[in-house]
């Protein structure tokens, strides 16, 4: 069974840091891209970053760019999201999420999904 | 980049057929056919059920369909079931290699 679980939520001070993993199982974890989406609390879906199934190629929004580093560890099957000078309007609920297409250098659609980690940035 | 727009929220009785629209522009829904839509029930991740503007992942049902004209894709979903009643985001590839969600529709099943 195909399976995405996110760890590393928590309560972090602004200004603060924090590091979501994503683990994953069920399928070739290298071959395929995969992104960070976040759901601020009673708000939309918002895409944040996304990877290549190599790590050689890395996309931002521009609400996180240069505060945010996506990676991975295609060793260990997992992702990562290091979240750097956080601010309130980061806080939400972060998935990890599956790209579609074996291959694919991005993701264009998410097929597999976590259940999500929750990242408060209060004071 | 601002969301695509889409309706706040839809209704429909059990059996109708409602359709959600979703609105970008040439840099995104227009320029690209990677447009697809998400299904997320309370509480739940969301699900994937129309990739590609109108192909549908196995195990959604068909009475999923969507379509695109234009910078406007659309979502329709036949034959209303009380589980249909969710939140609909759609999503779009950009020409800024990012992605792009809707502000997503609450569906309500009367």
């Amino acid at each position: 069974e195909v399976q995405l679980l996110e760890s590393g939520g928590g309560l972090v001070q602004p200004g603060g840091s924090l590091r979501l993993s994503c683990a994953a199982s069920g399928f070739t974890f290298s071959s395929y891209a995969m992104s960070w989406v976040r759901q601020a609390p009673g708000k939309g879906l918002e895409w944040v970053s996304a990877i290549s199934g190599s790590g050689g190629s890395t996309y931002y929004a521009d609400s996180v760019k240069g505060r945010f580093t996506i990676s991975r560890d295609n060793s260990k099957n997992t992702l990562y999201l290091q979240m750097n000078s956080l601010r309130a309007e980061d806080t939400a609920v972060y998935y990890c999420a599956k790209g579609y297409y074996y291959g694919s250098g991005t993701c264009y659609y998410m097929d597999v999904w976590g259940k999500g980690t929750t990242v408060t940035v209060s004071s | 980049q601002s969301a695509l727009t889409q309706p706040a929220s839809v209704s429909g009785s059990p059996g109708q057929s409602i359709t959600i629209s979703c609105t970008g522009t040439s840099s995104d829904v227009g320029g690209y056919n990677y447009v697809s839509w998400y299904q997320q029930h309370p509480g739940k991740a969301p699900k994937l059920m129309i990739y590609e503007v109108s192909n549908r992942p196995s195990g959604v049902s068909n009475r999923f369909s969507g379509s695109k004209s234009g910078n406007t894709a659309s979502l329709t979903i036949s034959g209303l079931q009380a589980e249909d009643e969710a939140d609909y985001y759609c999503s779009s590839y950009t020409s800024s290699s990012t992605l792009l969600f809707g502000g997503g529709t609450k569906l309500t099943v009367l």
